[in-house]
């Protein structure tokens, strides 16, 4: 079975502090995601990657960054974190290579970050 | 652009009530991906199910079964003989053809009373 982990279940953090989201997926999967989940709006796409040390912006990165050194770890980065960033934070990842063709691979989740920043 | 639409919020029943869960989309593409997914109070989301859109068969697993409607770009799903186990939150997704972005639903939040 796919295995996404990621770091922390909770975290509580204040006002412009540098925030790190880690997420470890263990199937050598080309693909990781990371969606933001609020109540009424479903999962909202933040960023990609499709390999090492690529990434692509989703629907709303702002106020974000992300990192991936290594194939299965993708890390997202609340630069200087704000109250409007308090959320539920869920990784995900699948098996297919980007290529820009079909592509119908689920995605496999971890079990989410709830972050509190006060 | 792409959109999933879940219009009912939250649902109540009891057990071994049948219920079923609407999904209503919209897409340009012709070649596109359905999928359901749970998520239960662990908060993992778990996949259920993924449909091409060239294939219109409805399935069944087990208590689960799925009713795919292209010409009213629906996808909805329905538990039989509902468990307190079905409790979670029920979010259908669209993939389109090109790119890589799953577009979600608002949810819907299934609570299956003893």
């Amino acid at each position: 079975d796919v295995k996404v982990t990621q770091s922390s279940r909770y975290l509580v953090k204040r006002t412009g502090e540098k925030v790190f989201l880690e997420c470890v997926q263990d199937m050598d999967h080309e693909n990781m995601f990371w969606y933001r989940q609020d109540p009424g709006l479903g999962l909202r796409l933040i960023y990609f990657s499709y390999d090492v040390k690529m990434k692509e912006k989703g629907d709303i990165p702002e106020g974000y960054s992300v990192s991936r050194e290594k194939k299965e770890r993708f890390s997202l980065i609340l630069e200087s974190a704000s109250t409007n960033q308090t959320s539920m934070y869920l990784c995900a990842s699948s098996s297919l290579p980007w290529t820009g063709s079909s592509y119908n691979s689920p995605l496999h989740f971890g079990n989410g970050t709830r972050l509190t920043v006060t | 652009a792409q959109k999933v639409t879940q219009a009912q919020t939250e649902i109540s029943v009891v057990e071994k009530e049948d219920v079923t869960l609407d999904c209503v989309y919209e897409t340009r593409d012709t070649t596109y991906y359905l999928f359901w997914y749970k998520q239960p109070p662990s908060g993992e989301l778990v996949f259920l199910i993924r449909r091409n859109s060239f294939d219109e068969q409805n399935e069944i697993s087990g208590r689960y079964s799925w009713n795919f409607q292209k010409s009213t770009s629906s996808f909805n799903f329905t538990i039989t003989a509902s468990q307190v186990v079905d409790s979670a939150v029920y979010f259908c997704a669209l993939k389109g053809n090109y790119g890589q972005n799953f577009v979600f639903g608002p949810g819907t939040r299934l609570s299956v009373l003893p």
